[in-house]
Formats: structure tokens, sequence, C-alpha cells
């Protein structure tokens, strides 16, 4: 069975300062990852989307994401956070062989001081 | 291209009351998800077809809520009779059969049961 963990529930950060939110996985075979942000009251929009070839991945908004196989993660990362990206962030893994539904971490909810 | 939409946004009903949600996904699109994200929870996997036929619904508690795409196109999720503890946000997302499995989510229902 598919499982994602997110170890941080919340994360506050100073504007223009690096974000990193963790995400572990346990899947049997290589998994199809994405993280997903979603405001508030809104529905969730794709970040960025791993399959397979080249492991650091870029997204949408500046954020890029790096598959460890070695370590079961995917973690995503920004270099610099504008207040726009407070928001809620979910890691989610996929799979053909699982009927290709999501299972999602529980979110983290990042912050942004000004 | 449209994105998937779903009815209502906000719906509040007293506990054992039913409700019906409404979904319409991307063109095209042949597997429906329906997902339920309770507050400070990532969304969990109620059912998932393809066309019109139900692919997975383990997660769903059949003894009160039921789903149906008739057509394979349009979906409807019912609640009945609503718990307080239905209290959620219900997501519906589509994705392509074809290629890989990233799916698109719809802004979502809120769901207050008092």
């Amino acid at each position: 069975a598919q499982s994602v963990t997110q170890p941080d529930i919340h994360i506050t950060v100073s504007e223009g300062a690096s974000l990193e939110l963790r995400c572990n996985y346990s899947y049997g075979a290589t998994p199809y990852l994405f993280w997903y942000v979603q405001s508030p009251g809104q529905g969730l929009q794709l970040l960025l989307k791993y399959f397979s070839g080249d492991t650091l991945v870029q997204g949408i908004k500046g954020f890029e994401a790096e598959f460890k196989r070695s370590q079961s993660s995917f973690n995503l990362r920004k270099p610099s956070v504008h207040w726009s990206d407070a928001a809620e962030y979910f890691c989610a893994v996929g799979a053909r062989a699982a009927g290709n539904k999501l299972t999602f971490g529980g979110g983290t909810r990042v912050l942004v001081k000004p | 291209e449209a994105g998937v939409a779903q009815s209502p946004r906000y719906k509040i009903i007293e506990k054992r009351q039913s409700v019906a949600f409404w979904c319409n996904p991307i063109s095209g699109h042949a597997t429906l998800y329906w997902y339920q994200q309770i507050l400070g929870q990532g969304p969990k996997l109620l059912i998932q077809f393809q066309n019109n036929g139900v692919v997975d619904d383990s997660q769903l508690p059949k003894d009160r809520f039921s789903a149906e795409r008739l057509k394979g196109v349009d979906s409807t999720l019912k609640i009945q009779p609503a718990k307080l503890e239905d209290s959620a946000v219900y997501l519906c997302a589509s994705s392509s059969m074809t290629g890989r499995v990233e799916a698109f989510f719809g802004q979502g229902t809120r769901l207050t049961v008092v």
C-alpha cells in the first residue's frame, strides 16, 4: 500500500528566506510523485510532478523538488519565499499499478513573516 | 481548456439530512475521483470511476455515501443521512486514461453538518 509522510505540520519562514518541505513516501516500486498547493478556500493546484528521468524537477512559481530513491524522499524547495507562498502544501504519491489513485500526506502549512 | 467544475461551493445542512454534490470533469477525462478532505488533513480517496464503472470504492462509507457517474461524464456524490463527522471539503478530480496519472482538481464543496 502507498503512504506519504510530511513530518512538518507547520513551518514559518521570513519573506525572502529559503523554504524546504519534507516528504517521505512508501511504495514498493518507483511511484509517481506530486506536490500540490492549496490556498484557503481553494482546490489543489499542481506545483510539480515526477514520473521518471531527471530527479530534480522544476515546477511553477519557482518551486523545485528532488527525488531521492535511496531516502524515499521528494522534498520541495524554493530559494526565496514570497508572501503569496503562504498556503498548505501536500505531497502525493500515485502509481499506475495502484489504479492511478493518489495518496496524500497530511500537509504542511507554511506561514510567511514579513 | 475548462477545468473541473463542482457545485455547490458551500453547503450547510443539519445532521440526518441528505445532500448531493455534482462534478463535471475535464472534457475527455475518463477517470474521475472523489476525495474527502477533513480540516487539517490531506485528501482521502472516497471513490474512483473509470468511465462509468467503479474502480475503487474501498474507502467509501457505503451505509451513507453513494456515488454515480452515469454516461461516464458527470458525477454525483450523495450523503444520506449526514453525520457531524461528514463536515469536510469534497474534492472532485479527473485524469486522462492515457499517459500518466496527473489529476486535475476542482475547487471543492465545503460541507458543514450542524
